[in-house]
């Protein structure tokens, strides 16, 4: 099965600032990949599909990039709402997420 | 606009058999596939399985021997069972529609606690 390892696990940013995320597959997945915003007690949210197409909706300070087995999230201004754990996802190959980056003050 | 509301028992005893239901709103059910995915607390989230309209089913290979999806085209809703159940299956139970094998709306959730 295909394994997603997401890094850091934890982020220490502040508002304004440009974050990257980075989530790695144990094998090729071409560019079937998602990224997901989840805030405590709430379901996730997704902000990309296939590696880097902006779900509607989703502010453009979001975007995706990469293919393969490498694939990073950046944040170009980090906003108080952005503070939340951010979960990749492939689906290349049944579904398996990564363990998800904090992203906290 | 799409709603997916999960129903079911919040706790339930060890070696029992979940059955959890979720019903779907603002959408036809059918030409669509639709998931289960749970959370244990603190973890990551674990696909479990998921259904077509027509009844086609794939599951998690690591738990695929426990679980079975079920469809009701007639009630719009689709269903879960998790047998043999153990401490390690608490979680926040999921489910949710599968947009080109992403998942574009979610249920709430329901916690699902096996204890006796």
């Amino acid at each position: 099965d295909v394994q997603m390892t997401q890094s850091p696990s934890t982020l220490s940013a502040s508002v304004g600032d440009r974050v990257t995320i980075t989530c790695r597959a144990s094998q090729n997945i071409v560019g079937w990949l998602a990224w997901y915003q989840q805030k405590p007690g709430k379901a996730p949210k997704v902000l990309i599909y296939k590696a880097s197409t902006l779900e509607t909706g989703v502010p453009s300070r979001f975007s995706g990039s990469g293919s393969g087995t490498e694939f990073t999230l950046t944040i170009s201004s980090l906003q108080p709402d952005d503070f939340a754990t951010y979960y990749c996802q492939q689906y290349y190959s049944f579904r398996t997420f990564g363990q998800g980056t904090k992203v906290e003050i | 606009q799409v709603q997916l509301h999960e129903s079911g028992p919040g706790l339930v005893k060890p070696s029992e058999t979940l059955s959890l239901f979720c019903a779907v709103s603002g959408d036809f059910i059918y030409d669509k596939y639709w998931s289960w995915i749970r959370q244990p607390p603190g973890k990551r989230l674990e696909w479990i399985g998921h259904i077509y309209s027509s009844g086609t089913t794939a599951y998690n290979p690591s738990l695929k021997s426990r679980v079975t999806i079920s469809v009701d085209t007639s009630k719009n809703q689709f269903s879960l069972k998790v047998t043999s159940l153990t401490a390690a299956d608490t979680a926040v139970y999921y489910c949710a529609r599968e947009a080109d094998e992403y998942f574009d709306y979610w249920g709430q959730g329901t916690l699902v606690t096996v204890s006796s």
